[in-house]
């Protein structure tokens, strides 16, 4: 699975966009793009996955790059609730098992 | 959505003794389940992927001998901590996959305490 690279951390204000890199320069044509994060002390939560078409649910936007090598997940209004370790994945469809990177840490504020 | 249930949440033994853990699928089958383990402030890493009814695959250096898994319905799968040590607590998170596919639902994790 392609290696991802994500800031460390990063701030937002509650009520703002959140918007929340990753670059997966040597992604393979198989490869998708999938979303999680985990609460703190809490067990990881699916967000969103695409392949190369920008994807839209109930949680966030992912915008993907033309040439695929990076992505950005969206949170249109982050709360509290959101303050959390985000983790890019790069892997083979839902066949594959998952490698977590550091991911990012969001902290969202008042 | 789909809802991946651990027990217990929480453990505390001495060491020497072994530990199981279970993750159940409570609303969808899982062929495939996997098995996670996160130290403070690390990230989570893949132990072991097992599988309805066949032998677990375990990542390596992940001894099997120690850390026995058992995935004996598409429901359930077991982990069970042989002769754990202090270095062994950590917390141990699930996830299943739903036999029709789609993306893996995590567990909400068991804390291992060992003495």
């Amino acid at each position: 699975d392609a290696k991802t690279t994500q800031p460390t951390s990063m701030d937002c204000a509650e009520g703002r966009a959140a918007n929340l890199p990753c670059n997966h320069s040597t992604i393979s044509g198989n490869e998708y793009v999938y979303w999680y994060r985990q609460i703190h002390s809490q067990g990881p939560q699916y967000i969103i996955h695409g392949l190369k078409n920008n994807e839209t649910n109930e949680m966030a936007s992912l915008i993907i790059t033309e040439d695929r090598k990076s992505s950005t997940l969206i949170l249109p209004h982050a709360t509290l609730r959101d303050t959390a370790v985000y983790y890019c994945i790069a892997a083979r469809g839902t066949a594959s098992k998952l490698t977590f990177g550091t991911g990012t840490r969001l902290q969202v504020t008042l | 959505g789909a809802v991946v249930s651990q027990h217990p949440s929480w453990v505390i033994c001495k060491s020497g003794t072994s530990v199981k853990i279970e993750c159940r699928s409570l609303d969808f089958q899982a062929t495939t389940m996997f098995w996670y383990r996160q130290f403070p402030k690390q990230s989570l890493m893949l132990m072991a992927t097992s599988n309805e009814g066949s032998k677990a695959t375990y990542e390596q250096g992940v001894e099997k001998d120690k850390f026995l898994i058992n995935h004996a319905s598409l429901t359930l799968s077991t982990l069970t901590v042989t002769s754990a040590h202090p270095e062994d607590s950590s917390f141990y998170i699930c996830s299943a996959r739903p036999t029709g596919g789609g993306e893996q639902f995590f567990g909400p994790g068991t804390r291992l305490t060992v003495l």
